[in-house]
């Protein structure tokens, strides 16, 4: 069955870093979009950024471009979201989520992991 | 980065159905896909609707989508006091080459 397992996450200073890990299993890892989602505290969901299959192709939500980077590694079926010059704002879960094959959606997301920044 | 309009919040009684309306423009909706997601409280959303119209296995059919131009619509029949939740759709923006949600609906069964 398919599953996404989160780790990282945590409390860290503005300013600071942070490194999300998404692991897959129960597909075909390197065949499958990739995404970031997240959720500020008693708010909606907000897309984060995406990565394609193969890592060709990478894009960012405005509010965390040039400060947040998505990547996988298909050899150990891994997505990653590094986060650095977090902000208060930055405070939500964060889900990773397999696109569905084909087109613009979201068929299975992580537990969630919790990120809070505050000084 | 929001779709645009969904109602903040929406009741109807139990049995009875309800839609939940989903506008956007011709970047998103109007020319892409959309996708419904169920958020029952403290939990992980979950996939209702995908590219407009499509149900994923599991999925009952008391659930439905549809789109007209750049409003899409979710349609519930049959409510049960099990389906209060939010309720967020979800499209990619070719413009701004990136995803959109709406803001999300909370509905209550009365």
């Amino acid at each position: 069955q398919v599953q996404l397992v989160q780790s990282g996450g945590g409390v860290v200073q503005p300013g600071r870093s942070l490194r999300l890990s998404c692991g897959a299993s129960g597909f075909t890892f390197s065949s499958y979009g990739m995404h970031w989602v997240r959720q500020a505290p008693g708010k909606g969901l907000e897309w984060v950024a995406i990565i394609y299959h193969d890592g060709s192709n990478k894009y960012y939500a405005d509010s965390v471009k040039g400060r947040f980077t998505i990547s996988r590694d298909n050899s150990k079926n891994t997505l990653h979201l590094q986060m650095n010059s977090l902000r208060v704002e930055d405070t939500a879960v964060y889900y990773c989520a397999r696109q569905g094959p084909g087109s613009y959606y979201f068929d299975y997301w992580g537990q969630g992991t919790q990120v809070t920044v505050s000084s | 980065q929001s779709v645009s309009t969904q109602p903040p919040s929406v009741s109807a009684a139990p049995g009875q159905k309800v839609t939940i309306s989903c506008s956007g423009s011709s970047s998103n909706i109007g020319n892409n896909y959309v996708s419904w997601y169920q958020q029952l409280p403290g939990t992980v959303p979950k996939l209702l609707i995908y590219e407009d119209n499509k149900r994923p296995s599991g999925i009952p059919d008391r659930f439905s989508g549809s789109k007209s131009g750049t409003t899409a619509t979710l349609g519930i029949t049959g409510l049960q006091t099990g389906d209060e939740a939010d309720y967020y759709c979800g499209a990619w923006d070719s413009s701004l080459s990136a995803g959109v949600f709406g803001g999300g609906t909370k509905l209550t069964v009365l």
